[in-house]
């Protein structure tokens, strides 16, 4: 049971807009920055999203993040086949630890 | 180009220890908290620790407090996790993570390729 909640599955055709959402408490997102994994098959996680809505360099801008109250989504514009991958949220918590989302698998049909 | 390389991964058994070493590069070491994520098989993301800078500050997910240690030397820019007591819910691959600069937890960028730890008799 994770901290924070997400849908487990998601998926999306070629072109087609997905959100990915992330519900949380005041404890951690209500109060803290957010920030988006992308886990693609057999491989380490990558930052997609910090600071809520923020994307590091090279993350192509077809990936945004927003946050309101309590709750964060991930959206993917522009689906492509690549974008099939794991995807979890994270945020502090006041209970001093780092909570993430148990994770979106998203599929590209 | 930074990298992070764990090593010290493998099958050891219950209530036993192990340590695992994270080797950094291709980035100022002493400017940056690190941590620690695992990834049980099939399973999602858990954080394990962190540490700042000069090791003054560590934090733990309730599940390993008392259990592991994690740890850094600057020197050799080289991070570390002890593992004590091991149970088989350890059981997972362990990433070594790069964190903020500030305290901007929940961050980590870049992560290693991670190291299987199996704990089973």
């Amino acid at each position: 049971q994770s901290v924070l909640t997400q849908p487990p599955s998601a998926s999306g055709t070629p072109g087609q807009r997905v959100t990915i959402s992330c519900s949380g408490s005041s404890s951690n997102i209500g109060s803290k920055y957010v920030y988006w994994y992308q886990q693609l098959p057999g491989t380490a996680p990558k930052l997609l999203i910090y600071k809520n809505n923020q994307r590091p360099s090279g993350v192509p801008d077809r990936f945004s993040g927003s946050k309101s109250g309590t709750s964060a989504s991930l959206a993917i514009s522009g689906l492509r086949s690549e974008d099939e991958a794991d995807y979890y949220c994270a945020a502090w918590d006041d209970s001093l630890s780092v909570v993430f989302g148990g994770g979106t698998k998203l599929t590209v049909l | 180009e930074v990298q992070l390389v764990e090593s010290g991964g493998g099958l050891v058994q219950p209530g036993r220890s192990l340590r695992l070493s994270c080797a950094a590069s291709g980035f100022t070491f002493t400017s940056y908290w690190m941590s620690w994520v695992r990834q049980a098989p099939g399973k999602g993301l858990e954080w394990v620790a962190n540490i700042k800078q000069d090791g003054s500050e560590k934090y733990y997910v309730d599940s390993v407090k008392g259990r592991f240690t994690i740890s850094r030397d600057n020197a050799k820019n080289s991070l570390y996790l002890q593992m004590n007591s091991l149970r088989a819910e350890d059981t997972a691959v362990y990433y070594c993570a790069r964190a903020s600069v500030l305290r901007f937890f929940g961050w980590f960028d870049p992560w290693g390729q991670g190291t299987l730890v199996t704990v089973s008799s």
